[in-house]
C-alpha cells in the first residue's frame, strides 16, 4: 500500500527554472491538497483539488499552477522559480468521512 | 477566518518528564482538531484527533481534550521518550466548508534527551 508518493525527494533550481513535482496517491481519494513548510511557519496550503477537472488556490498560490487530470495525480509546477520558493513541500491526500489526511514524505526544493 | 496558535519551541526535556504543548485556536464553525508529529526526515503522521467538543484524543501515551469553553487542545504526555523527539503540529479544520483543507500551527521541536 503505497499510499501519497511523491517525486523528486530533492532537487535544486536555478533562478528561473521551471519544474514538475509530482503526487501520486492510490487510495482513490477525491481531495488532494499542496503544502509549503518554511522554518517557524508551520504548514501553508498552496493549492487544492475537490475532484478530477477541479482545482482552487490556497493560502500562498502565486508562483505556481496545478491541474488534476486524473483521481491519481497532483502535480505542481512552478513556471520560474525563485529563491523565495525554498521550502520542503508537501502533497497530501484525503478520506471523505470520517476525516483521515495521508501526507507524502516531502519534496526538499533549493532554488539557487 | 480559522486559526490555530501553539507554543513557541524548543521545548527540551529529560527522558519519563511531563509534556505540555499548548495549542488554541480560533474557528466560524465546528472544527475537528488534531496533532501531527513529524520525526526528522519524514512526513506528517497524524498522531491523534477530536471531532467535538469534549472529545479526547489519544495514541502512543499522547493526549488531547477538545475544549470549546476555552478553544484549547493542549498536547499532553506523562513521560516522554528520547524516542518522541519530533515537531509536533496542532491543526484545525471544518470539513462541513466543502474544499477547506487543514490549517496548521506553526509547530513545536521537541527535544528529549536520556
Amino acid at each position: 500500500n503505497a499510499g501519497v508518493t511523491q517525486t523528486p525527494k530533492f532537487q535544486v533550481l536555478k533562478t528561473g527554472q521551471s519544474m514538475t513535482l509530482q503526487c501520486a496517491q492510490d487510495m482513490n481519494h477525491e481531495y488532494m491538497s499542496w503544502y509549503r513548510q518554511d522554518p517557524g511557519m508551520g504548514l501553508r496550503l498552496i493549492h487544492y483539488s475537490v475532484g478530477a477537472g477541479i482545482t482552487d488556490q490556497g493560502e500562498v498560490p502565486n508562483g505556481y499552477n496545478v491541474s488534476r487530470s486524473t483521481t491519481e495525480d497532483f502535480p505542481l509546477r512552478l513556471l520560474s522559480a525563485a529563491p523565495s520558493q525554498t521550502s520542503v513541500y508537501f502533497c497530501a491526500s484525503r478520506t471523505p468521512f470520517p476525516v483521515v489526511t495521508f501526507f507524502g514524505q516531502g519534496t526538499r526544493l533549493t532554488v539557487v | 477566518g480559522n486559526s490555530v496558535t501553539q507554543m513557541e519551541g524548543p521545548v527540551t526535556l529529560s527522558e519519563e518528564a511531563f509534556l505540555t504543548i499548548n495549542c488554541t485556536y480560533t474557528a466560524t464553525g465546528y472544527p475537528s482538531l488534531f496533532w501531527y508529529v513529524q520525526y526528522p526526515g519524514e512526513g506528517l503522521q497524524l498522531l491523534l484527533k477530536a471531532t467535538k467538543a469534549d472529545d479526547k484524543g489519544s495514541n502512543k501515551g499522547f493526549e488531547a481534550t477538545y475544549r470549546k469553553e476555552t478553544t484549547s487542545f493542549h498536547l499532553e504526555k506523562g513521560s516522554v521518550q528520547v524516542s518522541d523527539s519530533a515537531v509536533y503540529f496542532c491543526a484545525l479544520s471544518d470539513f462541513n466548508q466543502a474544499g477547506t483543507a487543514l490549517i496548521f500551527g506553526k509547530g513545536t521541536t521537541l527535544s528529549v534527551s536520556s
